[in-house]
């Protein structure tokens, strides 16, 4: 069974600094891309950025509100991706999802960290 | 960027009534498009890719169609565990998109 298991969410006052963090169980961790994607209080979905697989050369992209401000990487010896946030807004306030899958689409998902960026 | 257009953005309808929703992208992204079903609490849960791939253990009364920049999402006998929100994306482009999202309420 693959599992996604984010953490690393919490309170953050505006202009600090977060990581969160995506641990993959039951998959192919360095096979996949994988992805952010977060959702502000009952809002929609938003595509934050992705990161492809080392034989892609770790290419990361990000989606135009978050960039220069946030970074993506992973660690396929610990099946681990990571979120790094900077100068936060209290925009970014959101529930964060790690999101990967085998086809197009994604077909895992984690449950989601909260991030709450109020002073 | 890509615009992900969905419409309508709410719908109310009854157990058994066939549900249309479409998803309007700004420029040709060929097929690539994926829906997705979220309920509240919850992750969204991955429908159909490639516009009308159909993914594992999704039911067939689901169906996706369209290429180019029109696309569908097609309920055709809605049942009750078929309401919440739902999601279009394109994955064509370099930077990824969704739709703002349709809910389907109980009428």
């Amino acid at each position: 069974e693959v599992q996604l298991v984010e953490s690393g969410g919490g309170l953050v006052k505006p202009g600090g600094s977060l990581r969160l963090s995506c641990v993959a169980s039951g998959l192919a961790f360095s096979n996949v891309w994988m992805s952010w994607v977060r959702q502000a209080p009952g809002k929609g979905l938003e595509w934050v950025g992705r990161i492809k697989r080392k034989v892609d050369g770790e290419q990361t992209d990000f989606a135009a509100p978050v960039k220069g401000r946030i970074t993506i990487s992973r660690d396929d010896s610990k099946n681990t991706l990571y979120l790094q946030m900077d100068s936060l807004k209290t925009e970014d306030t959101a529930v964060y999802f790690c999101a990967t899958g085998y086809s197009n689409g994604y077909e895992y998902w984690g449950q989601g960290a909260l991030v709450t960026v109020s002073s | 960027d890509i615009q992900m257009t969905q419409s309508p953005s709410s719908l109310s309808a009854s157990v058994g009534d066939r549900v249309t929703i479409t998803c309007r992208a700004s420029q040709n992204i060929n097929n690539r498009v994926n829906w997705y079903q979220q309920k509240p609490g919850k992750a969204p849960q991955l429908l159909i890719y490639d516009a009308s791939t159909l993914h594992s253990g999704v039911p067939s009364r689901i169906s996706g169609s369209g290429s180019g920049t029109d696309f569908t999402l097609i309920i055709s006998s809605l049942q009750p565990e078929d309401f919440a929100t739902y999601y279009c994306q394109q994955t064509y482009y370099t930077l990824w998109s969704f739709g703002q999202g349709t809910n389907v309420e109980i009428k």
